[in-house]
């Protein structure tokens, strides 16, 4: 079994639509990040958190927010998705600090 | 700022050639250094990571990497690609908050 998954892995909405992606892991670490993939950008970090009380915000959080539900639940919300929210997301896992972060197989999203 | 340059945005080599993928970081400290690889469809899998010592890092998939200090490099290397390295290649460097920094990615090309 995978030990960071991802849902839904493909999802398509339109434009005002809420949507959640979630984010598990079994790895039993505490950090967890959020990321966003587009062509040519490379990785970009969205929300990131250390453990269950501790949220931070990325690189490019405006338009998306966050639970850690759990320490093995994180979940990625766009409160209204705009077209230019397409692309694929990955959450990851990391043990402790500047260490290797594990990934999930990314959700890829488009906003119509 | 700490950042993570990849020169090459695309690289096409023939199997059974040898591979250089460059890298180059901007940090203050000794850095954390790591090289990712994505395969079409999949989420990033670690290569491998430097975090003191030999400067030379042995990783899977017969890939090494170097840190130079003096150029703020960390060029990835394999002797002998296969059509499976087809993938594209993401170079990494922690940075503060315990947050790391990626680079745009080159993408590796393989010709039979």
């Amino acid at each position: 079994d995978a030990d960071v998954t991802q849902t839904p892995r493909n999802r398509i909405t339109k434009t005002g639509k809420r949507i959640m992606l979630e984010c598990s892991q079994t790895k039993g670490h505490d950090r967890m990040y959020w990321y966003r993939q587009d062509p040519g950008l490379g990785l970009r970090l969205i929300y990131y958190s250390f453990d269950v009380k501790d949220i931070n915000k990325g690189e490019i959080s405006d338009g998306y927010s966050v639970s850690r539900q759990a320490q093995a639940k994180f979940s990625l919300s766009l409160e209204s998705a705009i077209p230019n929210q397409t692309a694929l997301y990955f959450c990851a896992t990391s043990p402790a600090s500047y260490n290797e972060q594990f990934f999930g197989p990314g959700t890829r999203l488009t906003v119509l | 700022a700490q950042s993570v340059t990849q020169p090459d945005i695309h690289i096409t080599v023939s199997e059974g050639a040898s591979l250089e993928l460059r890298c180059n970081y901007s940090y203050g400290a000794t850095p954390y250094l790591f090289w990712y690889v994505q395969s079409p469809g999949q989420g990033l899998q670690l290569l491998l990571k430097y975090f003191s010592g030999d400067t030379l890092v042995q990783g899977i998939k017969g890939f090494e990497a170097e840190f130079k200090r003096s150029q703020s490099s960390f060029n990835l290397r394999k002797p002998s690609v296969h059509w499976s390295d087809a993938a594209e290649y993401f170079c990494a460097v922690g940075a503060t908050d315990d947050k790391i920094i990626f680079g745009k990615g080159t993408r590796l090309h393989i010709l039979p």
